[in-house]
């Protein structure tokens, strides 16, 4: 159980569009989801917390108004990233807490969106 | 928060136990110490995670020192497929729940 997929796992997009990113939660309900950015050969950076039914909390340096979540259902959590550039290329990864169990319990990781931006 | 400290990389060969350390000498009461990996273009996968005791599932053993100060993850027999990325990761004290990443230690398991 708890699985955690993310769509699209690869997409290409040209410079000053927006692409926006899907994590479920197949087999459970999430009230909490969390977003990561991944830079090649660096480790995950923490962009935002995204709570369902309300804003999203955003790491400090991490524009909220480029990168846009919504969590309106307890099994999906969306980001947009708006008005996208190179350097927004990335790898994107989410993660979800089971609904119900507490802040110590594991998070569950999809397997991440590479986002390439030309 | 508490911050971890782990080895760049490591080497393991192949059916024997690969013992990663991690230490997290502020690590506060009532934080966890966790682990997860992360094989390449994938997300991480968690392993296991333990408070005082040690502990143990079908995938590792989290060996925790009697201080709290330093842990060590133990495969015990690793396969080429365990060759990854290893995090050892402090629960932060705040309520949200979040994990912040280190870089981590990259083992490599050998033939």
């Amino acid at each position: 159980g708890a699985v955690v997929s993310q769509h699209p796992s690869r997409v290409i997009c040209k410079s000053g569009t927006s692409v926006k990113i899907e994590c479920r939660s197949l087999d459970f309900q999430a009230t909490t989801m969390f977003w990561y950015r991944q830079f090649p050969k660096q480790s995950l950076m923490l962009m935002a917390t995204s709570n369902e039914g309300s804003k999203a909390t955003y790491e400090q340096g991490v524009e909220k108004d480029k990168f846009l979540i919504n969590h309106a259902s307890l099994t999906l959590s969306t980001l947009t990233v708006t008005s996208a550039h190179p350097e927004d290329s990335s790898f994107y990864i989410c993660s979800a807490r089971r609904r119900g169990q507490g802040y110590n319990s594991p998070l569950h990781f999809g397997n991440g969106t590479r986002l390439t931006v030309t | 928060d508490a911050k971890t400290t782990q080895p760049t990389s490591m080497d393991c060969a192949e059916g024997r136990a690969a013992n990663l350390p991690c230490n997290h000498s502020t690590i506060s009461g009532n934080e966890y110490v966790y682990w997860y990996r992360q094989i390449h273009s994938q997300g991480p996968q968690y392993i296991i995670h333990g408070l005082k005791n040690n502990e143990t599932n079908e995938m590792a053993s989290l060996i925790i020192t009697e201080d709290r100060k330093s842990s060590t993850l133990i495969l015990p027999h690793a396969t080429l497929r365990d060759t990854a990325v290893y995090y050892c990761i402090v629960n932060p004290s705040s309520n949200t729940g979040k994990l912040i990443f280190g870089q981590g230690t990259t083992l490599q398991v050998k033939p």
